[in-house]
């Protein structure tokens, strides 16, 4: 079946500029996990999805970053006012919940800002 | 807080051998580990997990370890191919029922 679409696959944009990533998980999935990974780096943990709510928003690194959830499926990283320092890659996984704990992964959005 | 480390950043194998990938974890109480691969431009991509009630686990030329007592975790890939080159990453689940932490991963360079 479909596995985790992102998009875009590549963003460049302008230092000061808005973006938004765009997540698709897999149907049924209702669990969903924004992650940050930068250049040779493991994986940061920014916000999980229960549905449409974000019981944990933790990791986001300040409130230029914000998601949200429509229909218990797409979701939406917006990063406001983008510093280069935002230049990344953008994981986005999705997980079954009840019964299962494995996440899985999209092939992320590459984020470059000049 | 909790970690998750790997002994090694880089390891280089020839093809056919087996590989042996560690990770060491501090939370004793993670009850739930996976292994993932990463490939250049891609998404990590499952390849095993394994519970804290088990100590080994067995997929498809591939074998998961866990030892409790140490705190340890190992992936070993069988008659490794070119096509298994890439990061792998281990993650346990610690004092959260949904969060995953992950390690820094661990390079694999399989040379013909």
């Amino acid at each position: 079946g479909a596995g985790v679409s992102q998009s875009p696959s590549n963003k460049v944009t302008e230092k000061g500029k808005d973006v938004e990533l765009r997540c698709d998980p897999i149907s049924g999935h209702t669990a969903l996990y924004w992650y940050r990974q930068s250049l040779g780096q493991g994986l940061e943990f920014l916000i999980y999805f229960q549905g449409n709510s974000a019981p944990d928003k933790s990791g986001l690194p300040s409130d230029r970053f914000s998601a949200e959830r429509t229909g218990g499926s797409v979701s939406t990283l917006t990063i406001q006012r983008t510093q280069q320092e935002d230049s990344a890659v953008y994981l986005c996984a999705s997980r079954k919940a009840g019964g299962t704990d494995t996440q899985y992964f999209g092939p992320g959005t590459r984020l470059t800002v000049l | 807080g909790e970690s998750v480390g790997l002994h090694l950043p880089t390891l280089s194998v020839q093809e056919g051998d087996n590989s042996i990938i560690n990770c060491a974890y501090s939370n004793s109480a993670s009850d739930y580990f996976i292994w993932y691969k990463q490939e250049s431009g891609k998404g990590p991509q499952f390849i095993i997990d394994i519970r804290s009630n088990m100590d080994k686990r067995q997929g498809q030329r591939v074998t998961v370890l866990l030892n409790k007592t140490v705190k340890h975790l190992s992936l070993q890939i069988a008659a490794t191919q070119p096509g298994d080159s890439a990061v792998y990453f281990c993650a346990e689940r610690g004092d959260s029922s949904y969060k995953l932490i992950f390690g820094s991963g661990t390079r694999l360079l399989v040379r013909p």
